[in-house]
């Protein structure tokens, strides 16, 4: 069965430099999330997206964006690093947002690393 | 602010055995609690669920129990393999249609390693 795709898998960056992290969601999933997991932390939720359009947004600084395009994919821009930003970032996707019974599904994320 | 607590970072069980995970939790709006498993390099992968109008859940060798009153879950692992050996997650949502939108609330983790 198709899975959530996340590219890149690892990504090593400078500070100040901008990164872009990539989600794929299943097939006919149209919400998206976006989670931070630092290391020996738990995962936290940073944004998501439902149709298109943001539909919640959690602890996510102001110099990272997202959006979610016309074939669902999401796209997370992280701009002016630092070495705080340094985490494994999963995306996850669901089909139903709107029922708390809303089980995700989770790509293999997304490790990146701050120099 | 933590809402969801794992107070246990490790588990160590002998094959054969019954593992227990525990979490509490300290928002009482939620309404539906989860569990993922996670291996190394993966992302976490559901186990099993429950509804805050029930107490219990089973699937296979997988029960979760619910004790709302003292906001507490547990996951049963009966009997515990090898393979079981990973980092579980509990983790808890709630639909508000004001503001979220079935975001989960995750626990820290518990590794479970199961030994021959």
């Amino acid at each position: 069965a198709a899975g959530v795709i996340q590219s890149p898998r690892h990504l090593i960056k400078e500070k100040r430099e901008t990164a872009t992290l990539k989600c794929y969601p299943i097939p006919r999933h149209d919400t998206v999330y976006w989670y931070q997991q630092g290391p020996g932390q738990d995962p936290q939720f940073l944004i998501s997206f439902y149709e298109k359009m943001q539909s919640d947004k959690g602890s996510i600084p102001d110099r990272f964006s997202a959006q979610q395009f016309s074939d669902y994919h999401s796209e997370l821009n992280m701009s002016s690093l630092e070495l705080g930003d340094s985490a494994l970032y999963f995306c996850a996707s669901s089909p139903r947002p709107w029922d708390s019974s809303n089980e995700q599904f989770f790509g293999p994320g997304t490790r990146l690393t701050v120099l | 602010d933590q809402q969801v607590k794992q107070n246990s970072p490790s588990l160590s069980v002998q094959e054969g055995r019954i593992s227990i995970l525990n979490c509490d939790y300290t928002n009482s709006m939620f309404d539906y609690f989860l569990w993922y498993k996670k291996y190394p390099a993966e992302g976490p992968t559901f186990l099993i669920s429950i509804s805050s109008i029930k107490d219990k859940n089973e699937d296979g060798r997988f029960t979760v129990f619910l004790n709302k009153s003292a906001k507490h879950l547990s996951l049963h692992i009966v009997p515990s393999q090898p393979g079981d050996s990973a980092v579980y997650f509990c983790a808890a949502s709630y639909v508000d249609r004001g503001s979220t939108l079935g975001r989960l609330y995750f626990g820290r983790g518990t590794q479970l390693t199961v030994w021959p």
